[in-house]
């Protein structure tokens, strides 16, 4: 059974860079047709995607953030990152990171969600 | 860019059928043949129920029923209880654009 958490600070100051680990256990990050994504929901609204990455590090991103976010993977510690730069509180949300697959597009596994609020 | 657009809310009494449908608006001429559905109780992670349109994940079960037609999709909950009262999200790989968009939301009430 797979599983995702993510980990990282839960206060970031506007301006800065938000940076979020996950780490992926029962099973390898390299194995599989997948791609490892990064959602969010801000309280009391809908999910938005943000990206994804593949094994192979070709990455995908949500165009109304692709200028703020980069997605990294290190698969020697089954881990995959997301930071989004200059920040603002637009962007506290509850983070997710999810494992989504490569056909079809949708995720299978989530990880349980991490708070990040944005403010000084 | 594209988007999905879903009503805001729907609600049905136990036992009946509610329709809640997701349109793609699209100027790159995606055809949004992955859609997926996803469950949210309030305060929990969001649960795959509907994948490539109308298949069915091991568990999920079979009174949640999925379509589409044109470039709306659609997710039935057939003999509605009161535990399917979540908020439900449609998603779909945003075609030539490369990423995937999700729908605005809707709440499912049980009335």
């Amino acid at each position: 059974q797979v599983q995702l958490q993510e980990s990282g600070p839960g206060l970031v100051k506007p301006s800065q860079t938000l940076s979020l680990t996950c780490t992926v256990s029962g099973g390898s990050i390299s194995s599989g047709s997948y791609y490892w994504s990064w959602i969010r929901q801000p309280a009391g609204k809908g999910l938005e995607w943000i990206g994804r990455i593949y094994t192979s590090g070709s990455t995908n991103y949500n165009p109304s953030l692709k200028s703020r976010v980069t997605i990294s993977v290190d698969t020697s510690k089954n881990q995959f990152s997301l930071k989004l730069s200059s920040v603002t509180a637009a962007d506290t949300a509850v983070y997710y990171c999810a494992r989504e697959e490569t056909y079809g597009d949708y995720v299978d596994y989530w990880g349980q969600g991490t708070l990040v609020t944005v403010s000084s | 860019q594209s988007a999905l657009t879903q009503p805001p809310s729907a609600s049905g009494s136990p036992g009946q059928s509610v329709t809640i449908s997701c349109t793609g608006t699209s100027s790159d001429g995606g055809d949004y043949n992955y859609v997926s559905w996803y469950q949210q109780h309030p305060g929990k992670v969001p649960k795959l129920m509907i994948y490539e349109v109308s298949k069915r994940p091991s568990g999920v079960p079979d009174r949640f029923s999925g379509s589409k037609s044109g470039n709306t999709a659609s997710l039935t909950v057939s003999g509605l209880q009161a535990e399917d009262e979540a908020d439900y999200y449609c998603s779909s790989y945003a075609g030539s654009n490369n990423y995937v968009v999700f729908g605005g939301g809707t709440k499912l009430t049980v009335l």
